[in-house]
C-alpha cells in the first residue's frame, strides 16, 4: 500500500526560527514528490516539485530534499514568518497517475 | 494564481440528493483529477480524466462519476448523497497524465445534511 506519513502533525515555532517538516513514503517507486501549502478551508498551492531523479529543489526561503531510497523528503523553511502559518502537505506521484497525500503538518509561527 | 477554477465554492445538500461540481482546468492543461478531503485528512484520489477519457479511479463507489469536455473542463457528479460525503472537493489540472506538476483549484466545500 502506498502510504505517506507526515511528522509532526502540528508544531509551533517563534518567528525567525527555521522550520523542518518531514515526509515519509512506503513505496519508493515514485515519479515525483510535491509539497503544497493549504490555508484553512482553501485549496492547495504548489510550493516545490522534485522529480524522482533529483535530490533537492529550492525556491526562495524554501528548500526540499528527496531521498528516494529511504523513502523520505524534508521541507526546510528558513527564517519563518507569521505568514508561513498554514498546513503543509506532501504528495507522492506513483505510476497509477494519482497523488498520494499525507495528512499534513499544521504550522503556527508565533510573532 | 493557479488558473484552476472551481464552482460553486460552497453548497449545502440534503441526504439522498444529487450534486454536480465543476472545474475549469488551467490553460494548456489536458488532464483533470478530482480529490476528496475530509476535515483533518489529506486529499483522497477520486478519479482522473485525460483527453476526455477516465484514466484511473480511486476507491470510491460508482455513485461518484465524472466527465471531461472537449475544452478539458470537468464535472464531478455524486448521486444519492450521504452524510459522509461532506468534504472539500479539490480539482487539479496538469499537462499530460504522468510526471508533471499538478495545480489545484480553491475547492468546493460540500455539506450534506
Amino acid at each position: 500500500k502506498q502510504e505517506v506519513t507526515q511528522i509532526p502533525a502540528a508544531l509551533s515555532v517563534p518567528e525567525g526560527e527555521n522550520l523542518v517538516l518531514n515526509c515519509s513514503f512506503t513505496d519508493s517507486a515514485i515519479y515525483n514528490l510535491q509539497w503544497f501549502r493549504q490555508d484553512p478551508g482553501k485549496g492547495l498551492t504548489s510550493l516545490l516539485l522534485i522529480q524522482s531523479s533529483q535530490r533537492e529543489q529550492t525556491s526562495g526561503r524554501l528548500n526540499a530534499s528527496l531521498d528516494k531510497s529511504s523513502g523520505r523528503s524534508t521541507l526546510y523553511i528558513a527564517a519563518s514568518q507569521p505568514g508561513d502559518s498554514a498546513t503543509y502537505l506532501c504528495a507522492v506521484l506513483y505510476g497509477n497517475n494519482r497523488l498520494a497525500f499525507g495528512k499534513g503538518n499544521q504550522v503556527v509561527v508565533i510573532p | 494564481e493557479t488558473g484552476v477554477t472551481q464552482s460553486p465554492t460552497h453548497l449545502i445538500k440534503t441526504r439522498g440528493q444529487q450534486v454536480t461540481l465543476r472545474c475549469s482546468s488551467q490553460s494548456g492543461h489536458n488532464t483533470v483529477s478530482w480529490y476528496q478531503q475530509a476535515l483533518g485528512q489529506g486529499p483522497q484520489f477520486i478519479f482522473q480524466y485525460y483527453r476526455e477519457e477516465e484514466n484511473g479511479r480511486g476507491n470510491f463507489p460508482p455513485r461518484f462519476s465524472g466527465l471531461q469536455f472537449p475544452n478539458y473542463s470537468s464535472e464531478l457528479n455524486v448521486n444519492a448523497l450521504e452524510l459522509d460525503d461532506s468534504a472539500l472537493y479539490l480539482c487539479a489540472s496538469s499537462q499530460g497524465s504522468m510526471n508533471t506538476e499538478a495545480f489545484f483549484g480553491q475547492g468546493t466545500r460540500l455539506t450534506v445534511v
